[in-house]
Formats: C-alpha cells, structure tokens, sequence
C-alpha cells in the first residue's frame, strides 16, 4: 500500500539557513502529497500540497516539488526563521473502502530554529 | 469558519474511570478521524468515519476504546476503564470525504491532553 518515509529528526539550525527535510514515497499510480505542521500545543495543520507529478506546492516560504523520477516530495525553506521551530510531516492518501480517503503520514521531524 | 472543536482540552482522571473525549466536526465535512500522538508511538489513526459509519477502526488498541458518530456533527472517543498508558494527545480531524483528490485534505482540531493518573 502507500507509504511515506520521512527524514528523521531532530534538526537544528541557525535564522536564516537552508532547510530540507527529505520525503520519499511508495505508492500506486500518482496521488497528491501534503506536508502537515505542528506547532507546540497545536494541532497539525495543513503546510502545502501538490496534486500531480511535477506540481511545486508552496506556502510561508516553503516549498516541495513532486518529483515521479525519484518519488520524493522534499520540503525546502531558504531561511528559516523561529517561529518555524515545528514537527513538520509527510504525508499522502490511502485509498480504502467506499469514498473516504484516510492519510498515512510519516514519523514527522522536529525542526527547531536557534536566534 | 470555527474549525474543527474539542473538548475538553485537558483531562486529568484517575486510573480506572471514564473518560469521554468530544468532537464536533468542519460543517459539510463527511470523514471524521481520531488519532492519539504519543512521544513513544508518533500519530497512530485510531478509527474513522464516513456518512457517521465507522469505516475501519482497525487501530483502536483495544476494546476499552469505543467510538461514536450519532450525527455529521457530534463524534465521542471513550475510554472506559482508563489506565495511565492511554495518557496522550487526542486529535480529531474531518475531511470533505468524497473522490476527488481535494478533499483528502483533513483538518485537525487542537487535541484533547488526557492525563491517567
């Protein structure tokens, strides 16, 4: 079935670095990929998506481009700041029964951001 | 738009008691999930919904757990007995729920902190 493997964690870096925090997928046919922020004491929340191959999705300055050559989504940021600092996950569809399309998310990765 | 709500936000109960944990729902939003995220085991899907049916609740780890949907806006997690290992944040999530690939999007509430004591 689909599956995510997602970088592991923790990473720290400095404001105003380069982040990348790698995803690799396993999956039939070419779903849409989502990556997932989670703010201390928060739910997670939608960060960007891309629905077909080759598609880059961006938000906040972040960006991840579904790659079909090497099946990866990789989130990159080219200067991170604290408010950053956040468990950021991977994830995409598993299809099941009728039409309800639950999400396998990966291990998810802490990013913290140091002033 | 309120999101999706929870309650409550904290619970602090006893080994051996009830708990309920609550969740209402994205208006027109047709699945529902609950999830539990412990530092140990990450985000694990408990059960989910569709149209109020239980679709698969293979993830619930055991048959303290139950869950219920009665309507498209009111969905209960309970824990009866509770026991301290089921301490955890518990998210619920909802999504459009149809075919089309933009609706796999799901929105979580903020979770429920149980603590068992």
């Amino acid at each position: 079935g689909n599956s995510v493997t997602q970088m592991e964690g923790p990473v720290t870096l400095s404001e105003e670095a380069f982040l990348t925090i790698n995803c690799t997928y396993t999956a039939t046919g070419y779903p849409s990929l989502f990556w997932y922020v989670q703010y201390p004491g928060e739910g997670l929340q939608l960060l960007l998506k891309a629905t077909k191959a080759d598609d880059k999705g961006s938000n906040k300055g972040f960006e991840a481009t579904y790659r079909k050559e090497t099946t990866s989504f990789h989130l990159e940021k080219g200067s991170v700041q604290v408010s950053d600092s956040a468990v950021y996950f991977c994830a995409l569809p598993v299809i099941s029964s009728g039409s309800a399309r639950q999400l396998t998310f990966g291990s998810g990765t802490q990013l913290t951001v140091l002033p | 738009d309120a999101g999706v709500i929870q309650s409550p936000r904290h619970e602090v109960t006893e080994m051996g008691q009830e708990v309920t944990l609550r969740c209402k729902p994205i208006s027109g939003h047709n699945s529902l999930f609950w999830y539990r995220q412990t530092m140990m085991r990450g985000l694990e899907l408990l059960i989910y919904f569709n149209n109020n049916v239980p679709i698969d609740d293979s993830g619930m780890p055991e048959d303290r757990f139950s869950a219920k949907m009665p309507n498209a806006s009111f969905s209960t997690l309970k824990i009866q007995p509770s026991e301290p290992r089921d301490s955890a944040v518990y998210f619920c999530a909802s999504s459009l729920g149809l075919a089309e690939a933009a609706s796999y999007e799901q929105y979580f509430g903020p979770g429920t902190r149980l603590t068992v004591t």
